[in-house]
């Protein structure tokens, strides 16, 4: 079965400092893995995705991710933190092959940047 | 472009009654996905369309859930008999492709509350 967790409930991050969100998943194969945002009262937004290739993936406002297949880890990185990134953050893996449409998405992780 | 919107944003209703919400998916996004997040927790699957069919709906969790999308575009998302424990945000995200690898994009929701 498919599974993602996110260990944390929330990271706080001083203005300026890097951040980093934990993500690690469980699924048979190999998997796609994604990273949304949710500010309140909003919808997920999309930040970045890893297919195949590079580990090191880039994304939306300065956000980046890193694919370890040996940890089965994603976590989701931005070298400078800014107050606007407070939110939640959820991490979401989909298996390849058919049947694997739905997205599992982790329990989140909630940013805290304080100024 | 326009995104994913859903109506209405909110919905309040008594338990034991009908309730309809609406997803209109991204112009052209063949998939489209039905998604329930409460309080504290990631958005759990609940349905998959490609084009008018129901491909996937395992997620679906009884008989009182019901989606259609009969012209390949809009779906709507049928509760009957609401319930409590039906309080939730639902979410609509829809994609280009159905496919592994494509990215979902979601909408703002539905906040559903049954008193």
């Amino acid at each position: 079965a498919q599974s993602v967790a996110q260990p944390e409930d929330q990271v706080n991050v001083a203005e300026g400092n890097p951040l980093t969100v934990k993500c690690t998943y469980s699924v048979s194969g190999n998997p796609y893995l994604f990273w949304y945002v949710q500010y309140p009262n909003r919808g997920l937004q999309f930040l970045l995705k890893y297919i195949t290739g590079d580990n090191l993936v880039k994304g939306s406002y300065g956000f980046e991710a890193e694919f370890n297949k040996s940890q089965t880890s994603f976590h989701l990185k931005k070298p400078s933190a800014l107050v606007s990134d407070s939110a939640l953050y959820f991490c979401a893996v989909r298996g390849r092959g058919g049947g694997y449409n739905k997205l599992i998405f982790g329990a989140g992780t909630r940013l805290a940047v304080h100024p | 472009g326009a995104g994913v919107s859903q109506t209405p944003s909110n919905k309040v209703t008594e338990k034991g009654k009908y309730v309809e919400l609406r997803c209109d998916p991204i112009s052209g996004h063949t998939a489209l996905y039905w998604y329930r997040q409460s309080l504290g927790q990631g958005p759990e699957f609940l349905i998959y369309f490609q084009g008018t069919g129901a491909a996937d709906d395992s997620g679906l969790p009884n008989d009182r859930f019901f989606a259609v999308r009969p012209e390949g575009s809009v779906s709507t998302l049928k509760i009957q008999r609401t319930e409590r424990g039906d309080s939730a945000v639902y979410l609509c995200a829809s994609s280009l492709e159905p496919g592994g690898a494509e990215t979902q994009y979601f909408g703002p929701g539905t906040r559903l509350l049954v008193l």
